[in-house]
């Protein structure tokens, strides 16, 4: 099955500073990226998706690039802001979605 | 997207004895599905909740320990059998739709096992 690895698990910036998130994926056959943050005692909400015909894709400040070939994809928020604290999820879709284990983004004031 | 809802938002239960969660969406959707998030853990999946018939469980799963119900296109619940400390967690229900690959959540029951 699918094996979603992310990285970093903790990550903290400088308010105004870009964040990047990592993420590998092992199954060639997945084809839909999604991101989703997790605040605290939140649901999990969809920021941000990829699909594998697409290399990179951006809204406002976030944006997500995937390379199929090396088989990752990556988050990156720009001009963080406090709010932009959460856990940060990447997932890989190949008949069902498999999560990495998350990234705790602190963002300081 | 759909409104998605869950009862209880929490609960608290005593060993051996068993939850029913519910999730309902304000609109007819093709796919619904459960997930675990434990303690500051990643989302794993359940299983799938198929219409008129069974689930469909993800490995380490059970329909013993897990049994699933989706009588309509907008319902389904999900009841933790048998349960133990080891089953506090946060359990989702998420919904998609036919042909798309994306997925929503409902808020989570957050449910404590002493």
């Amino acid at each position: 099955g699918e094996n979603v690895e992310q990285h970093p698990s903790t990550l903290s910036v400088q308010e105004g500073d870009s964040a990047v998130i990592k993420c590998t994926y092992s199954d060639s056959a997945s084809n839909y990226f999604p991101w989703y943050k997790q605040e605290l005692g939140k649901r999990p909400q969809l920021i941000i998706d990829i699909r594998s015909n697409v290399g990179e894709k951006k809204d406002q400040r976030i944006a997500v690039t995937l390379n199929k070939t090396a088989k990752h994809f990556s988050l990156h928020i720009t001009e963080t802001q406090p709010e932009d604290s959460a856990v940060y999820f990447c997932a890989a879709y190949d008949y069902k979605l498999s999560f990495g284990a998350g990234t705790t983004v602190t963002v300081r004031a | 997207s759909a409104v998605i809802s869950q009862k209880p938002s929490r609960d608290i239960c005593q060993r051996g004895t068993s939850l029913t969660i519910q999730c309902q969406v304000d609109s007819q959707v093709t796919m619904m599905f459960w997930y675990r998030q434990q303690p500051g853990q990643s989302l794993t999946l359940i299983a799938t909740a198929n219409q008129g018939s069974e689930a469909t469980y993800e490995s380490g799963f059970v329909i013993d320990k897990f049994p699933i119900s989706r009588p309509n296109l907008t319902f389904s619940t999900l009841t933790v059998s048998n349960m133990s400390p080891e089953d506090s967690s946060i359990y989702l229900c998420s919904v998609g739709y036919q042909g798309v690959d994306t997925q929503y959540f409902g808020p989570g029951t957050r449910l404590t096992v002493l």
